[in-house]
Order: C-alpha cells, then structure tokens, then sequence
C-alpha cells in the first residue's frame, strides 16, 4: 500500500529556513515523479515543485523560486523540500504527492505537514 | 484569485445529480487534460479523476468527468451524505512560467 509521510514541519520567524521530508513506501520510489503543494488552513490548493523521477529535471512556483529547492533520494525513499528566506505568506500545510502518469497527476498524497511563519 | 474558475458551493440533496463547473482558457483547460480531486476536512486531497474523465481503482462509477472547449465538469450522480466535501479541478497551463493550477474550490453541500 503506498504510504507518504511528511515530517520537519513547524514553527519558524520570517527569513527562517526549514527541510521538509516526505518519507515513501509500498511503491517504487524511483519510477515516480514528486511533487509538493501546499494549502493555506482554509483556502485552496497551490502546486509548489516537481522533481522529476531521477531527479534531474526540477520545478518551481514563481512565488518561491530561489528560495526553496526540491530534491530526492532514491536510494532512501525520500522526498525533501529545503524552504530558505521564508514569509509569513508561506504558512500552511505542506504535502508531498506523487505522480505516476507523468502529468501533473497528484495520484497519492501525503497526510500534511503545517509550516506556520510568525514573527 | 484562481486561473481555474470553480462555483464556491453547490447543494443537492440524496440521489440528486449534480454538477461542478471549471472555468479555464485555451492554455490550461482548452488544451491540457483536467483532473479533479476530492477533500474533507483535515484530510489530503484524494484523486477523483484523471486524464479528464478517467477513474482510478476504486472511485466508484458515480463520479465522472468531461470537458467542452475551455470549460470542465465533475458530474456527481446519485448523491450521498457521504459525497460532502470540497472539490478541486486542475489542469496543466501552457503560459510561460506557470505549470499546474488550481481551481478555488467548490464546497458541497449535502441537504
């Protein structure tokens, strides 16, 4: 059964850096593209990165291109997303998806990570 | 605001049919493939459909999806209690420096 878990989230001051982690089991790693959107407590959903299943072809938002960086480790299982210079309006839930059609296909989720940016 | 334009809320009450819009462009619906995903509350998003009108293992066959132009829609039939939660449309978006979008998300409501 395919399992993401995501960890690192928390409580940070603005220009603060955080590395999120998306844990995967039941499927294989290697032959998935991942991705992390994240959803501000009450509103919609926002794609943030991709990173392709080698992870040599990687994605951004424009919001947080330059201050975040995706990237994975195969031979772990793990997904990460190293958030640097962080904004209040980075505050909200965190959640790894997967991808196995190729497409922007969110197909599995994560359960969620809060990061919350306060001063 | 959101690129992909979704109603705020739809209603129906049990074994009613109901449908959910989403408003694109060319760039994005008009040429992309739509997904739609479900959420409840304090719970991930789950998917609903894919490739537009596709089910995955296990949706059951009350939920489908098409799409007209640069418009789609998420037709749930036979409505239950248990269908109440928000739900996402997503596409692909051609324009430079922009790649997945979100619709804003539709409550509904079960009466």
């Amino acid at each position: 059964q395919v399992h993401l878990v995501e960890s690192g989230g928390g409580t940070v001051k603005p220009g603060g850096s955080l590395r999120l982690s998306c844990a995967a089991s039941g499927f294989s790693f290697s032959d998935v593209h991942m991705n992390w959107i994240r959803q501000v407590p009450g509103k919609g959903l926002e794609w943030i990165s991709y990173v392709s299943e080698s992870g040599t072809t990687v994605y951004y938002e424009e919001s947080v291109k330059g201050r975040f960086t995706i990237s994975r480790d195969n031979s772990k299982n793990v997904l990460y997303l190293q958030m640097n210079n962080l904004r209040l309006d980075d505050t909200a839930v965190y959640y790894c998806a997967g991808d196995q059609y190729g497409d922007f296909t969110f197909d599995n989720w994560g359960q969620g990570t809060l990061v919350y940016v306060s001063s | 605001q959101s690129v992909l334009t979704q109603p705020p809320s739809v209603s129906g009450t049990p074994g009613q049919r109901v449908t959910i819009s989403c408003s694109g462009s060319n760039s994005n619906i008009g040429s992309n493939t739509v997904k739609w995903y479900q959420q409840f509350p304090g719970m991930a998003p789950k998917l609903l459909i894919h490739s537009t009108s596709q089910r995955p293992s296990g949706v059951p066959d009350r939920f489908s999806g098409s799409k007209s132009g640069t418009s789609a829609s998420l037709a749930i039939s036979g409505l239950q209690f248990e269908d109440g939660a928000d739900y996402y449309c997503s596409s692909w978006d051609d324009s430079l420096n922009v790649y997945v979008i979100f619709g804003g998300g539709t409550k509904l409501t079960v009466l």
